[in-house]
């Protein structure tokens, strides 16, 4: 019964790999966002998607690529990866507009680069 | 600038004490507030949240106090519990610059049995 799934848990690549990380929420909600957690637990909104449209891009290299097939799913593909990359990354959902009612988070996908 | 940040990165209480935690934002825009919890190794849940027609709002065990004076917010746990320990968040929400939420630097709560 997981609400927000992300996939994989861990992630260990080396520097100038390609990943994906899935994620999927089965709330029905419209809205969904990546957010990246550094070291010292900072977070930082990344993307966010409302009924499959961006809507939310922030000062994030062109590396990371967000895609959403349909409303249940948003995925992110990072390209060409660095050491600054490595950080935890948390996929939410939300029912109500951005900026607006409670985010459901993922339990969040740990990416280190080598 | 946009910022939200917290006073106290640490706080350790006693199980049964009341915790207070602490968060100072800086953008006047903000009209909703939002606390999350973090366990170690999952992502944050939601506690409680507020807008900003409210200074204080109450549900179970906590209560946020909203002083939009000096931009400040605070959480309220009573009875703490081990159970609490985890990093605090809070976030804000401006109502310009489109609809994205900015979190704070977060506090560790440690309860000690």
């Amino acid at each position: 019964d997981t609400a927000v799934s992300q996939t994989p848990k861990y992630l260990v690549t080396q520097m100038g790999n390609d990943k994906s990380i899935k994620c999927e929420q089965n709330l029905g909600h419209d809205t969904m966002y990546w957010y990246k957690q550094d070291s010292k637990k900072f977070l930082k909104i990344m993307f966010s998607y409302n009924n499959k449209e961006l809507i939310i891009n922030e000062t994030v290299p062109n590396r990371f690529s967000p895609k959403s097939p349909d409303k249940a799913h948003l995925n992110l593909h990072i390209n060409s990866l660095e050491l600054g990359d490595s950080a935890v990354y948390f996929c939410a959902s939300s029912q109500e507009i951005p900026g607006r009612g409670e985010q459901y988070f993922g339990p969040g996908t740990r990416l280190t680069v080598t | 600038g946009e910022s939200v940040g917290l006073h106290l990165p640490t706080l350790s209480v006693q199980e049964g004490d009341n915790s207070i935690i602490n968060c100072a934002y800086s953008n006047s825009a903000s009209d909703y507030f939002i606390w999350y919890k973090q366990e170690s190794g999952k992502g944050p849940q939601f506690i409680i949240d507020i807008r900003s027609n409210m200074d204080k709002r109450q549900g179970q065990r906590v209560t946020v106090l909203l002083n939009k004076t000096v931009k400040h917010l605070s959480l309220q746990i009573a009875a703490t519990q081990p159970g609490d320990s985890a990093v605090y968040f809070c976030a804000e929400n401006p109502n310009t610059g489109g609809f994205k939420t900015i979190f704070g630097a977060g506090t560790r709560l440690f309860v000690k049995a």
